[in-house]
């Protein structure tokens, strides 16, 4: 079974729009944390923002913000505002807890998000 | 700061060629390292991962192989290359014992093309 899934291949949002990049996560972990990634063209991996399964609030870090809802499983990107240079793929990624030092993250296939003027 | 080097950047190779890509961070001690590939228009995979130096640690199966011949660098190798080898190599790292919380960062990625 997938770990990360994210349904929306790709997305069209006008600029100065929200926009919501979905992804939904499989884990039996009590411990993880979901990150959100972003890749430009020029392929440079740039973290975005992080929420952990015990915090209590939604993670925001500027115009992004993390709709986090436990009970099904989602953990969806919000980008409030796109820009044009918000154009690029979306990757969202989970690291499960436990010891040792694998700590690795298992991606979803991505979201391409193109921000029309 | 802490930064990571990765390169080269653009790499052609002709199959059953060796390869070796090169991963360097500085500004920490003992980071958790990884290598990971991206095939086009994919998300990543984890290829290997270092807790420390001479620890190497396989995700999967393949004519691949890592090295971490000392703290800051981590080797990415090959002895011949296949063309499934194809893709988008990524080096992160991040900081050892610290919470859940704290992101991998990545290097700009080496581009590798087989022919």
């Amino acid at each position: 079974a997938q770990k990360i899934t994210q349904t929306q291949p790709g997305m069209f949002v006008q600029e100065k729009e929200a926009v919501t990049l979905d992804c939904t996560y499989d884990t039996s972990d009590p411990s993880y944390g979901l990150f959100w990634y972003k890749q430009p063209s020029s392929g440079e991996m740039i973290f975005l923002i992080y929420q952990g399964s015990y915090d209590q609030q939604n993670a925001t870090e500027g115009r992004y913000s993390l709709n986090f809802q436990k009970a099904r499983k989602s953990a969806n990107l919000v980008i409030s505002a796109s820009q044009l240079g918000d154009s690029a793929m979306y990757f969202c990624a989970m690291r499960e807890g436990g010891t040792g030092g694998r700590r690795a993250l298992t991606f979803g296939s991505g979201t391409r998000l193109q921000v029309q003027p | 700061s802490q930064t990571i080097h990765q390169w080269p950047a653009t790499l052609v190779q002709p199959v059953g060629s060796p390869l070796s890509l090169e991963c360097t961070v500085e500004g920490t001690s003992n980071p958790n390292l990884y290598w990971y590939r991206q095939a086009a228009g994919r998300g990543l995979q984890l290829l290997f991962y270092s807790v420390g130096i001479g620890q190497i640690s396989s995700e999967v199966p393949q004519n691949l192989s890592a090295s971490r011949p000392q703290d800051r660098q981590f080797i990415l190798s090959s002895k011949k290359l296949l063309l499934s080898d194809s893709g988008f190599y990524l080096c992160a790292w991040r900081e050892p014992g610290r919470g859940s919380n704290q992101p991998q960062h990545f290097g700009d990625g080496t581009r590798l093309s087989i022919l």
